[in-house]
């Protein structure tokens, strides 16, 4: 594919329903990030994949959160037992490291809403 | 890495340039000046980054002073497309994570 691709697009679920979002990064990329965004919030970093490094998952909130990736292709991120506070846009973005620059291409993102 | 300041927002009529401040008081001699922007409702986008030399690209200029503590981003001819928040982030390398802060907030007006 050309680009970042996510799925769902958009995701409305009830509170303390499962969740699965899914990344599939640009080919050929070795680094792969999630982040969230809540309404008019910045960029909230979750999770990071580099190569077969093991991930950095520094930034996620809970327990409740957890992310895969299957060598260098797709990502999937868990939400369990979703909350309403976790409605937000989750975006993924696929890195190519060539020499000096670490360039981000985002996908458009999920937007989850829990009621 | 090392952490930016950035104003939270500044306007700048259409067709003038755009020249975004940024801080790094605390920047390491092998870390990299980045600048990435988000315009509303999309994923951010990469405009340009550089180490101490000024760089140019189809996007954007960096300046960045010589003792590398602040740079700025010129965008030489805003468009109202160029509304849009703008981060300015530290990475010590292409391997590094690039965590996104609160950015600055470009308005373009007509």
């Amino acid at each position: 594919g050309a680009g970042v691709s996510q799925s769902p697009s958009n995701k409305v679920t009830e509170k303390g329903k499962d969740v699965e979002l899914r990344c599939d990064p640009i080919s050929g990329h070795t680094a792969l990030y999630w982040y969230r965004q809540r309404l008019g919030q910045g960029l909230e970093f979750l999770i990071y994949f580099q190569g077969n490094s093991a991930p950095d998952k520094s930034g996620l909130p809970s327990d409740r959160f957890s992310a895969e990736r299957t060598g260098e292709s797709v990502s999937t991120l868990t939400i369990q037992r979703t909350q309403q506070e976790d409605s937000a846009v989750y975006l993924c973005a696929s890195i190519i490291q060539v020499q000096t620059k670490n360039e981000q291409f985002f996908g458009p993102g999920t937007r989850l809403t829990v009621l | 890495d090392a952490k930016t300041t950035q104003p939270p927002s500044m306007d700048c009529a259409e067709g003038r340039a755009a020249n975004l401040p940024c801080n790094h008081s605390t920047i390491s001699g092998n870390e990299y000046v980045y600048w990435y922007r988000q315009i509303h409702s999309q994923g951010p986008q990469y405009i340009i980054h550089g180490l101490k030399n000024n760089e140019t690209n189809e996007m954007a200029s960096l300046i960045i002073t010589e003792d590398r503590k602040s740079s700025t981003l010129i965008l030489p001819h805003a468009t109202l497309r160029d509304t849009a928040v703008y981060y300015c982030i530290i990475l010590a390398g292409a391997n590094s994570k690039l965590t996104f802060g609160k950015g600055i907030t470009l308005s373009v007006r007509p």
